[in-house]
């Protein structure tokens, strides 16, 4: 099975920080990548799917890119709603594989 | 409004059997693959199954093929799991969700189950 990793594991920030997390994959997945932000005790939510896809009502700091084995999500100004654990996921081929997650945090 | 209602978790003996139920509104629900997702306390999210808007196919994580079984009866908008042989490490919540273009768009709030004696 492709495996799925993320970077970091754990990242402190400041509000209005620039954040990037990298998710990358085992082998090439073209643009089959979402990518998802879960708040403790809550369902994730889907922000991104096709790797750069921003899903409706998401905010536009929110940006993916990539394809094939990289791809990254980026907050282009970190608001206090956004400290929150995401996830990437692969959709390519069954099974569907999670990262392992980004939880970001306050500094 | 898409919702999705899991239930059926609770505490469950290691070697128990239990069935989750999904239900779905708000949206054409034969119409959409369906997944079942789930997250040991303090971990992260695994995928676990899934299923075609027919039913006729289904897909498992292999480390649970031949103990979880995905069905779902469009004429009642519900996604099952049943799962059997429960084991200390199937403790979790199980999340359904309905799939868009192939990635899970809508998530229930879902069901946790505890196996444990």
């Amino acid at each position: 099975d492709i495996q799925m990793t993320q970077s970091p594991s754990t990242l402190s920030a400041s509000v209005g920080d620039r954040v990037t997390i990298t998710c990358r994959a085992s082998q090439s997945i073209g643009l089959w990548l979402a990518w998802y932000q879960q708040k403790p005790g809550k369902a994730p939510n889907l922000l991104i799917h096709t790797a750069s896809t921003l899903q409706s009502g998401v905010p536009s700091r929110f940006s993916g890119s990539g394809s094939g084995t990289e791809f990254t999500l980026t907050i282009s100004s970190l608001q206090p709603d956004d400290f929150a654990t995401y996830y990437c996921q692969r959709y390519n081929t069954y099974p569907f594989t999670f990262g392992p997650g980004t939880k970001v945090d306050i500094k | 409004e898409v919702q999705l209602l899991e239930s059926g978790g609770g505490l469950v003996q290691p070697g128990g059997s239990v069935r989750l139920s999904c239900a779905a509104s708000g949206f054409f629900f034969s119409g959409h693959v369906m997944n079942w997702v789930r997250q040991a306390p303090g971990k992260g999210l695994e995928w676990v199954a899934a299923i075609t808007g027919s039913g006729s196919i289904t897909y498992y994580a292999d480390s649970l093929k031949g103990r979880f079984t995905i069905s779902r009866d469009n004429s009642k908008n519900t996604l099952y799991l049943q799962m059997q042989s429960l084991r200390a490490e199937d403790t979790a919540v199980y999340y359904c969700a309905k799939v868009g273009a192939a990635y899970s768009d809508y998530w229930g709030q879902g069901t946790l189950v505890t196996v444990s004696s």
